[in-house]
C-alpha cells in the first residue's frame, strides 16, 4: 500500500495561473480531505468529498475547485493564483467503518504564488 | 458545531522530563478526539485518538491522553520528554455534522521544544 500520495512536491506559480494538485489513495476510502497549512492556523479545512462524485465546501473554500470523479483520485484546482494562497497542502483519506475511525494524511505540497 | 483549542501554542521542557500539552474542546455530540503529530516539513501523524472506548488511551511512543467530559478536556501526557519529541501536535475533535458527515477541526497546533 502506498497509502496517501501527492502530487506535486512543491511548485512556484505566478499570480493569475492555474494548476492541478493530485491526491491519491489506494485503501479504499469514502472520505477524503484537502486542507492547508499556515503558520499559527492548524490546518484549514478547503474542501472535502463523501464518496465518488461528490463534494462539499469547508472552512476557506474560495478560489479553490474539487473534483472526485474517481474514488481513489481527489484533485484540487486553483483557477487565478495569488499569492494569499501561498501555503503547504495535505490531503488525507479516512477510513470511518467496522468500528474503526482513522485519517491519514499524504506528504503535503508546497505552493509559493509570486 | 464544534471547536478546539490549544492552549498553548509552544511549550518547552527539558530531555527526561514530563510532557503536558493541553487541549479543550466543544462538541454537540459524541466527539471523536485525536493527537497528531508533524515533524519538521513533513505530514501528519496519528499519536492516538479516543472514540467513545476507555478514557485513558495510549498511543505510540509513550505518549496517552485522557478524555474528561466534565472538564471536556483531552490533554497529552508524556512522562520522560526525548529529543525526538520536538514537533507540532495537533489535537482534533470530530463529530457527526448534520447530514451525516464528520468533519475534523483542528487546532492550532502547539510547538514542544526539548532542550538538551
Amino acid at each position: 500500500n502506498a497509502g496517501v500520495t501527492q502530487t506535486p512536491k512543491f511548485r512556484v506559480l505566478k499570480t493569475g495561473q492555474s494548476m492541478t494538485l493530485l491526491c491519491a489513495q489506494d485503501m479504499n476510502h469514502e472520505y477524503m480531505y484537502w486542507y492547508r497549512q499556515d503558520p499559527g492556523m492548524g490546518l484549514r479545512l478547503i474542501h472535502y468529498s463523501v464518496g465518488e462524485g461528490t463534494t462539499a465546501k469547508g472552512e476557506v473554500p474560495d478560489g479553490y475547485n474539487v473534483s472526485r470523479l474517481k474514488k481513489q483520485n481527489f484533485l484540487l484546482g486553483l483557477e487565478s493564483a495569488a499569492p494569499s494562497q501561498t501555503s503547504v497542502y495535505f490531503c488525507a483519506s479516512r477510513k470511518l467503518a467496522g468500528g474503526k475511525d482513522e485519517q491519514y494524511f499524504g506528504p503535503g505540497t508546497r505552493l509559493t504564488v509570486t | 458545531a464544534q471547536s478546539v483549542t490549544q492552549l498553548d501554542s509552544h511549550v518547552s521542557v527539558s530531555e527526561g522530563t514530563p510532557v503536558l500539552l493541553r487541549c479543550n474542546y466543544s462538541s454537540s455530540y459524541s466527539p471523536s478526539l485525536f493527537w497528531y503529530v508533524q515533524h519538521p516539513n513533513k505530514g501528519l501523524q496519528l499519536l492516538l485518538k479516543y472514540t467513545s472506548a476507555a478514557t485513558l488511551v495510549k498511543g505510540i511512543n509513550g505518549f496517552e491522553a485522557e478524555f474528561k467530559k466534565s472538564e471536556t478536556s483531552f490533554h497529552l501526557t508524556k512522562p520522560s520528554a526525548h529529543m525526538s519529541d520536538a514537533a507540532e501536535y495537533f489535537c482534533v475533535v470530530s463529530d457527526l455534522k448534520t447530514g451525516g458527515s464528520y468533519i475534523p477541526t483542528f487546532g492550532r497546533g502547539t510547538s514542544l521544544i526539548v532542550h538538551p
